[in-house]
């Protein structure tokens, strides 16, 4: 079964929405979490890497303002596209890991801005 | 709007047949690697990984070599079938932060 949960699967909004993404380890502490961005038939690209408890390190070209992320516990971490507009929709992935656990994926989130 | 995507490199196979894909990977000071299987609209599935200090593991039907000398890496797959169907990333993991790097992936389509 899943090991990491994301939620929502899908959101389609308007454009100045803000989005919270959620990202869940459902059986393992997850001391780090990743969030990573897919446009079609192209690879992950790594935006941000989450430590619980510390801030967010982006990946360069990456805007922290932009893309909110919170790792405020060992199950859990949230990234918020914060005013969204086309140009963001995309699909979010996150992963996590801890322990002796690889990086477990998430399902993504389908993120389409009218 | 959304970037032009790339068009993935594609494989077709017959059922039946074995698969073998390929990645080239790019630091040389990379310590550990994973293939994973993305269907469509979900997020990567883990399928087998490799440390740097073998060349060779196997799984369950499926086979992953290690080239460091070119740095290479490849994924067998045995008598591969229909639910084998998807698109292939290897990654590598470059330090101790554990921060991957995909490929650019490969999708695999398995002739019924």
């Amino acid at each position: 079964g899943a090991v990491v949960s994301q939620h929502p699967s899908r959101v389609i909004c308007k454009s100045g929405t803000s989005v919270k993404i959620e990202c869940r380890s459902l059986d393992f502490q997850a001391t780090t979490m990743f969030w990573y961005r897919q446009f079609p038939k192209q690879s992950l690209m790594l935006m941000a890497t989450s430590n619980e408890g510390s801030k967010a390190t982006y990946e360069q070209g990456v805007e922290k303002d932009k893309f909110l992320i919170n790792h405020a516990s060992l199950t859990l971490s949230t990234l918020t596209v914060t005013s969204a507009h086309p140009e963001d929709s995309s699909f979010y992935i996150c992963s996590a890991r801890g322990g002796n656990q690889p990086q477990h994926f998430g399902d993504g989130t389908r993120l389409s801005i009218l | 709007g959304e970037s032009v995507g790339l068009h993935l490199p594609t494989l077709s196979v017959q059922e039946g047949d074995n698969s073998i894909i390929n990645c080239a990977y790019s630091n040389s000071a990379s310590d550990y690697f994973i293939w994973y299987k993305q269907e469509s609209g979900k997020g990567p599935q883990f399928i087998i990984d490799i440390r740097s200090n073998m060349d060779k593991r196997q799984g369950q039907r499926v086979t992953v070599l290690l080239n460091k000398t070119v740095k290479h890496l490849s994924l067998q797959i045995a008598a591969t079938q229909p639910g084998d169907s998807a698109v292939y990333f290897c990654a590598e993991r470059m330090d101790s932060s554990y921060k991957l790097i995909f490929g650019s992936g490969t999708r695999l389509l398995v002739r019924p």
